[in-house]
């Protein structure tokens, strides 16, 4: 079985511009939550998505939003981008959606110049 | 924002020496803690869940446990080799991951 897949896995930008990463979860899995990961810090969580529906959102701005497709597909995208959102973005899948049992992908590494 | 935190920052230890790291997390509204090993250009790999104080759990030469009354865990690594250089992060979860920063093991041959 594939795992977590994330696309692009390197990406730069310039300020102001808007970014889409991507996240196909492992087959089964309904759940899909995206973490950013700052050089020098834990990842830390922005959203989490369960059969389509936002389930949990961190403390990032609302240029940061995100859905989940009818096959458990996530998209997360940033509008306005800050060089302080230059980070590894890494997405995780589950079965379901309680915080257990999750399986990463490796991550997409966005800079922002 | 919860706190959870890992200690050392990074570690480097001789080929064969043994090791053990902390990781410190809130004591109420716990419901388990995980232990991941994370190489370089690849994913978080899961080494261990725990839920139950006391728990002890133990992969190869990898072995962990845990007190949720005083917020703690240990990961041990016995005769550590050079294919154990990673960073190693804890999370807590409550109704969502709060991960540590991690602590970065070198292994020298």
């Amino acid at each position: 079985d594939a795992g977590v897949t994330q696309s692009p896995t390197h990406l730069i930008k310039t300020r102001g511009q808007h970014v889409t990463l991507r996240c196909s979860p492992i087959s089964g899995h309904k759940s899909v939550s995206w973490y950013q990961q700052v050089l020098g810090q834990g990842p830390q969580f922005i959203f989490q998505y369960y059969e389509k529906e936002e389930r949990g959102r961190g403390n990032f701005p609302d240029r940061f939003s995100a859905r989940q497709f009818p096959n458990y597909s996530s998209e997360l995208n940033v509008n306005a981008l800050l060089l302080g959102d230059s980070a590894l973005y890494l997405c995780a899948s589950s079965r379901t959606s309680e915080p257990y049992g999750y399986t990463f992908g490796s991550g997409t590494r966005l800079t922002v110049v | 924002i919860l706190n959870v935190e890992q200690s050392p920052q990074s570690l480097h230890v001789q080929e064969g020496d043994s090791t053990n790291f902390t990781c410190s997390f809130p004591s109420s509204n716990f419901y388990a803690l995980h232990w991941y090993r994370w190489e370089t250009a690849k994913s978080p790999e899961a080494l261990f869940v725990m839920t139950l104080n006391g728990d002890e759990k133990k992969k190869g030469r990898i072995s962990a446990t845990l007190n949720t009354k005083e917020g703690y865990s240990y990961l041990y690594i016995k005769g550590s080799q050079p294919e154990d250089s990673a960073t190693y992060l804890c999370a807590f979860t409550g109704n969502q991951f709060y991960f540590g920063t991690g602590t970065s093991l070198t292994v020298i041959p």
